[in-house]
């Protein structure tokens, strides 16, 4: 079993929409979460960290449930710009303990 | 601010050549930074990380090798690519946990 796993995608959804991606992770240990967002042959970008009591940042909710070792991300009112790969990260203390999941493709669509 | 530099952004080897890529970062000194591969429609792989001048740990045996001559200077080097070392490389830096990754190298063995 993979220590972070994503739905790969992709989610093809109408530009408005909302949606919503999951990510499961396996360690018990790990302590701090994040998604990331790559686009298309870039490197990955910081866009938000997940707090235990939730968090918001305009468009994007991000939630985490830990009896459920799950992360959530959120995303209202979808934009074309918002077409890209989310990536979910564990952080399980220790300098190299950072585990990336695969990604979930994002396409929204006019 | 920091930044982070990698280069060059791309290269096309041939199986058997050396390797030698760079990354810089700028604005910070002491960070921590690694070196992570994500091949096609993969996840990203750590490959090594760093904590200080001369101090790297490996995360994955391979035939690469990395090195930090200087605070904010990390080099990923290999005496004779596989074609299995194709993939994009990035670089990132972190003041903690969360962390910030340079363009990267796009690199093809043929």
């Amino acid at each position: 079993r993979k220590e972070v796993e994503q739905d790969p995608g992709p989610f093809n959804v109408p530009e408005g929409a909302t949606v919503a991606f999951n990510c499961t992770y396996s360690n018990s240990a790990s302590q701090s979460f994040f998604w990331y967002r790559q686009d298309c042959r870039k490197e990955p970008k910081l866009l938000m960290s997940v707090y235990s009591s939730g968090n918001e940042d305009g468009r994007f909710t991000a939630q985490l449930n830990r009896a459920s070792q799950y992360i959530s991300l959120l995303i209202r009112d979808s934009k074309l710009s918002d077409s890209a790969t989310y990536l979910c990260v564990a952080h399980s203390g220790g300098y190299q303990k950072v585990t990336f999941g695969t990604g979930t493709k994002l396409q929204v669509i006019p | 601010s920091q930044t982070i530099h990698q280069w060059p952004a791309t290269l096309v080897q041939p199986v058997g050549s050396p390797l030698s890529l760079e990354c810089t970062v700028e604005g910070t000194s002491n960070p921590n930074l690694y070196w992570y591969r994500q091949a096609a429609g993969r996840g990203l792989q750590l490959l090594f990380y760093s904590i200080g001048i001369d101090q790297i740990s490996s995360e994955v045996p391979q035939n690469l090798s990395a090195s930090r001559p200087q605070d904010r200077q990390f080099i990923l080097s290999s005496k004779k690519l596989l074609l299995s070392d194709s993939g994009f490389y990035l670089c990132a830096w972190s003041p903690g946990e969360t962390q910030y990754f340079g363009p990267g190298t796009r690199l093809l063995v043929l």
